[in-house]
């Protein structure tokens, strides 16, 4: 079965850290891009970033301003999101996917980071 | 950045009816667009890759068009289970931003 788990979500104070993992099975990881998309309370989806398959390139939202950094582990079939400077406006649902001809055809039960004192 | 725009925010509609949501680019993106399908708590799911390309499993009720910077998800025949949050994504360029979403409630 494809699969993506995400974990290391949680309540992180204002200024804070917190590194998200998203774990792949089902498919062969390293054939493919994947990303980070979250989704505010309430409010649509917002795209994050997103890794090339070999994990060379990286892409970001203007909006994070540097804070946030994509990795993968090709070997242990993961991919990361390390997340510094974390703002009350950073606090969502982050959700990893894969990507697919275009779109992101597969896409994990999202992780809920919330930031607040 | 590529914006994009869909219309309307908000439709209500019956079992049965025909549904169309309108994705508007602030410029050409060919036909690297995405749609999606979103329910209350849960991932979304891709509905239709490059503009007009039905995601397997997909019902055929479901068609996708456009190309250029106008785009149109229609739903032939309104299901129970097509009651959700529709959102658009451009795939032409970094960063992949997403429209702001089409809620279809029912009427």
């Amino acid at each position: 079965e494809v699969q993506l788990v995400e974990s290391g979500g949680g309540l992180v104070q204002p200024g804070g850290s917190l590194r998200l993992s998203c774990a792949a099975s089902g498919f062969t990881f390293t054939s493919f891009a994947m990303s980070w998309v979250r989704q505010a309370p309430g409010k649509g989806l917002e795209w994050v970033s997103s890794i090339s398959s070999n994990g060379i390139g990286t892409y970001y939202a203007d909006s994070l301003k540097g804070r946030f950094t994509i990795s993968r582990d090709n070997s242990k079939k993961t991919l990361y999101l390390q997340m510094n400077s974390l703002g009350a406006e950073d606090t969502a649902v982050y959700y990893c996917a894969k990507a697919f001809l275009g779109g992101f055809d597969v896409w994990g039960q999202g992780t809920v980071v919330t930031v607040s004192s | 950045d590529i914006q994009l725009t869909q219309s309307p925010s908000f439709l209500s509609a019956s079992v049965g009816d025909r549904v169309t949501i309108t994705c508007r680019a602030s410029q050409g993106i060919s036909g690297y667009l995405a749609w999606y399908q979103q329910k209350p708590g849960k991932a979304p799911n891709l509905l239709i890759y490059a503009a007009s390309t039905l995601q397997g499993g997909v019902p055929s009720r479901f068609s996708g068009s456009g190309s250029g910077t106008e785009f149109t998800l229609t739903i032939s025949s309104l299901q129970p289970d097509d009651f959700a949050t529709y959102y658009c994504q451009q795939t032409h360029t970094y960063p992949r931003t997403f429209g702001q979403g089409t809620k279809v409630e029912i009427k």
